[in-house]
């Protein structure tokens, strides 16, 4: 089955700093790429999410970039603030998986102020 | 309010006894899952569910049990609570469509804590 290991765990950042978490996943099948915001308390939302189809996609201040060669793909968030604050989590899963996502272990990014 | 939700939040039980986690949505979505959430170990898929009365075995199925007789309730029950299920729960849903997956929709958990 599908194996995605995401790093950092931990990261810190500056306010205004950029923050990059990377996830690599070992089935080749895998097509489609969410990320995950958590905040204390809460479940998981979506913040941004790439197909196969492409290797970039941006919103706002956060991209992701995805690499199908090398199996990797990775979250940037630019001018962070305080509300960044949360565990991210990567996941993946291909529709002959059934639709089931497949999540990295998490990265608790704190920013300070 | 369309959504997702849990019940109960919180859930303190012994050891033995039998627990069971609601989840119901509102959105008609066809595909339901139950995710738990441990430190260190990120979400790991529980039980999924593509329709009514189609359930199928996830990652961690082993003391759990699931039923899906309506669309929109996808219930997880624990038959007899071990310490090693103390853990957040999530219920989550989505509707795929096409050849590409479509993103889950995260209910906000439920604690459970089995003594």
């Amino acid at each position: 089955g599908e194996n995605v290991e995401q790093h950092p765990s931990t990261l810190s950042v500056q306010e205004g700093d950029s923050a990059v978490i990377k996830c690599t996943y070992s089935d080749s099948a895998s097509n489609y790429f969410p990320w995950y915001k958590q905040e204390l308390g809460k479940g998981p939302q979506l913040i941004i999410d790439i197909r196969s189809n492409v290797g970039e996609k941006k919103d706002q201040r956060i991209a992701v970039t995805l690499n199908k060669t090398a199996k990797h793909f990775s979250l940037h968030i630019t001018e962070t603030q305080p509300e960044d604050s949360a565990v991210y989590f990567c996941a993946a899963s291909s529709k002959a998986a059934g639709n089931k996502l497949t999540f990295g272990g998490g990265t608790r990014v704190l920013v300070k102020p | 309010d369309a959504g997702i939700t849990q019940s109960p939040r919180y859930k303190i039980t012994e050891t033995g006894r039998q627990v069971t986690l609601m989840c119901h949505q509102t959105w008609s979505h066809s595909y339901m899952f139950w995710y738990r959430q441990d430190l260190g170990h990120g979400l790991r898929l529980i039980y999924y569910s593509a329709a009514a009365d189609i359930t199928d075995k996830g990652e961690v199925p082993d003391g759990y049990v699931v039923s899906r007789s309506k669309t929109e309730n996808f219930p997880l029950t624990l038959e007899s609570a071990t310490r090693s299920q103390t853990s957040v729960y999530f219920c989550a849903s989505s509707d795929p469509a096409g050849i590409w997956n479509s993103p889950l929709h995260f209910g906000n958990g439920t604690r459970l804590t089995v003594t």
